[in-house]
Formats: structure tokens, sequence, C-alpha cells
């Protein structure tokens, strides 16, 4: 049981917006801590997708986008492409466990 | 550019020690800007942090696996290192040795992970 809660799946055609949601609670993202995201294609480490809620690093295309609200967060893939098929996860900070914690993944399926 | 690697055996018996190391290539383990960290992730799971180390030796580790884990760090290599006592099946998973950015932060490099299964 993740301490951050995602859906297990979302799916979505080519070209459309898909968005994936990340449930927290008052001792992460309710307490204000960033939220980030990371991206897993088959077979390969997980990736920095986004940091501090909406920030891309250098080389992730501006069709990657976050947001945060109250004890969520989400992320939002416009122009669905092939290549974005691959599991997303969400990760913050929590105080009473101290430490990092992540969300369980979701896996993305380009229809 | 900066890479990570881990090392170390890919079959563990139940009851021992799991012990890996990363070296760190391309950047100084000493950087202030940055911690080092370990995360899993058991086969066809999602990913756990384990622990995090400043090139000082302060860590942080995951509460449930605390009374087991070992972090260190050895600068004159480059590298840091896990030690996990006491394993179980459920300790099989892929580990990554990562770069953390400030802490609490994010992780913005991985190394390509190593399996580690711990069977008899």
């Amino acid at each position: 049981q993740s301490v951050l809660t995602q859906p297990p799946s979302v799916s979505g055609a080519p070209g459309q917006r898909v968005t994936i949601s990340c449930t927290g609670s008052s001792s992460n993202i309710g307490a204000g801590y960033d939220v980030h995201w990371y991206r897993q294609l088959p077979g390969t480490a997980p990736k920095l997708l986004l940091f501090g809620n909406n920030n891309r690093p250098s080389g992730v295309p501006d069709r990657f986008s976050g947001s945060k609200s109250g004890t969520s967060a989400s992320l939002a893939i416009t122009g669905l492409q092939a290549e974005d098929e691959a599991d997303y996860y969400c990760q913050s900070y929590d105080s009473s466990l101290i430490g990092s914690v992540f969300g369980g993944g979701t896996k993305l399926t380009v229809l | 550019q900066l890479q990570l690697q881990e090392s170390g055996p890919g079959l563990v018996k139940p009851s021992e020690t799991l012990s890996l190391a990363c070296t760190v290539s391309g950047g100084s383990i000493t950087s202030s800007d940055y911690y080092w960290a370990w995360i899993r992730q058991p086969p066809g799971k999602g990913l756990e942090w384990i622990g995090t180390i400043y090139y000082s030796a302060v860590t942080y580790s995951n509460p449930s696996l605390k009374s087991r884990l070992t972090i260190s760090v050895d600068t004159s290599k480059n590298q840091f290192s896990l030690g996990l006592t006491s394993v179980t099946a459920a300790d099989t998973a892929v580990y990554y040795c990562v770069r953390d950015v400030v802490v609490p932060g994010y992780f913005d490099n991985w190394g390509q992970g190593t399996l580690v299964t711990v069977s008899s």
C-alpha cells in the first residue's frame, strides 16, 4: 500500500490529453511538500520527468506539465504519442515517515 | 556526464546480508549540492525509497528498513554502499543508486539498477 495513491492505469489515443492523479495526505502533499514525477520505460530505470510540481528538466518537452492543489497533484500529457507509453510515478516527502514516498505507479497505454 | 553504477551479488541467501556498492563517475560524491540514495523496485511492483546519505555520512533511512539497514560513503573511492541484514524473499528487487537533489528533494540521476534475488 503506497503512501501516495495513483490510478493503476490510464489510456488515451494519439494526440489526446491524459492526466494522472496523485493523492496524498496532510503529512506529505497537503503539508506543502513538492511533488515530482518520473517515467519508467519497460526494462529501464525511472527517469525524472518533472520536479518541484511543474518544472521540466532539460530535454523534457512542454507536452508534460504538473499541478498541485491541497493534498493532490496531477501530471498532464498533451499531444499523446506512442513513445509516451510507460509507467509514471509521483514522489514527495512525508513528515510522519521522515522520508521520501512514492505513488504506486500508473501504466499509460496509448491506444 | 554523471553516471552511477551498482555492483554486488545478484543472489543472496535468506537471513544473510545484502551488500551493494554504487560507483559515481563524472562528478564528485563530495559535492555540497547533492545527496546519494538507494531505491528499490520488487519485480512488477512500484518504487520504494530505502535511504539517503550525504558525503559527510549524515543518513536518512526508511523507518520500515532502518533496523536492518546500513548506508555508508567512501569519498576516496567516490562510492556509497548499502547493507541490508536478515534478508527474506520480500527483499528481492531491482536496487537503484540515485542522486538526490536536496533533502527533501527529488532524484535526478539513476543507475541502471541491479537485480538482487533472495533465495536459497
